[in-house]
């Protein structure tokens, strides 16, 4: 299994350019999220989707979209790209796990990140 | 809303002293807690979780134990290694998929 894989790895942008974040899973998961870290914040969840053709926003959503056409591809798409972006951004895929009493439990895995830089 | 507070660091440590990361909570419902672990150049992975009350966590030497009274879930090694260098992320889920809160990580620098 490869796991989570993410590319770019390293990308420059400049203000008002578009891109898309690729995201792919190879373990079947229904859950994936895209997050946002920034030192002393912690990580930011900015969409998420509950399975294929369901997508909802996170604490942080402007400025991107996604979609979730699959299973396994959970793309994020930076629609005019401005310096506050400027950011290191993971994807995660998780499953409900076993049953705590507040309900599903879910551990999330990774990817290995994509830093942008907007200038 | 809910909230985790570590501290940012760095902590510095020498190789085989006694690892403390402080995590305090508040949350609304009974939230599930955890630990990730992120490596230099790498995305988090998850170390250790705990789902209820007096629960304890453990994984690659690392303990953390649930404490509802003091709404805590400290993460403690009893010798560091220097492979241990990395940040820690302490972080709670509760009412759903989407309800996660991370901390903002601390650093740990372990040195020989």
């Amino acid at each position: 299994n490869a796991g989570v894989t993410q590319t770019p790895k390293f990308q420059v942008l400049k203000t008002g350019q578009s891109m898309t974040l690729q995201c792919a899973q190879d373990m079947n998961h229904e859950y994936m999220s895209w997050y946002r870290q920034d030192p002393g914040m912690g990580l930011r969840l900015i969409h998420y989707s509950v399975g294929a053709g369901i997508t909802d926003q996170g604490e942080v959503p402007n400025g991107y979209n996604v979609s979730r056409s699959t299973t396994e591809d959970f793309p994020l798409r930076l629609l005019s790209a401005a310096p506050s972006q400027t950011s290191v951004y993971f994807c995660a895929s998780s499953y409900a796990t076993t049953i705590g009493l507040a309900g599903d439990i879910y551990e999330q895995y990774f990817g290995p990140g994509t830093r942008l830089t907007v200038t | 809303g809910n909230s985790v507070t570590q501290m940012e660091g760095p902590v510095t440590l020498s190789e085989e002293a006694f690892l403390t990361i402080n995590c305090t909570y508040t949350a609304t419902g009974y939230p599930s807690l955890f630990w990730y672990v992120q490596y230099p150049g790498e995305g988090l992975q998850l170390l250790l979780k705990a789902t209820k009350a007096d629960d304890k966590g453990s994984n690659k030497g690392f303990e953390a134990t649930y404490r509802k009274e003091t709404t805590s879930f400290h993460l403690e090694k009893g010798s560091v290694q220097v492979s241990d260098s990395a940040v820690y992320f302490c972080a709670l889920n509760s009412g759903g998929y989407q309800k996660v809160t991370f901390g903002i990580g601390t650093k740990l620098q372990v040195i020989p």
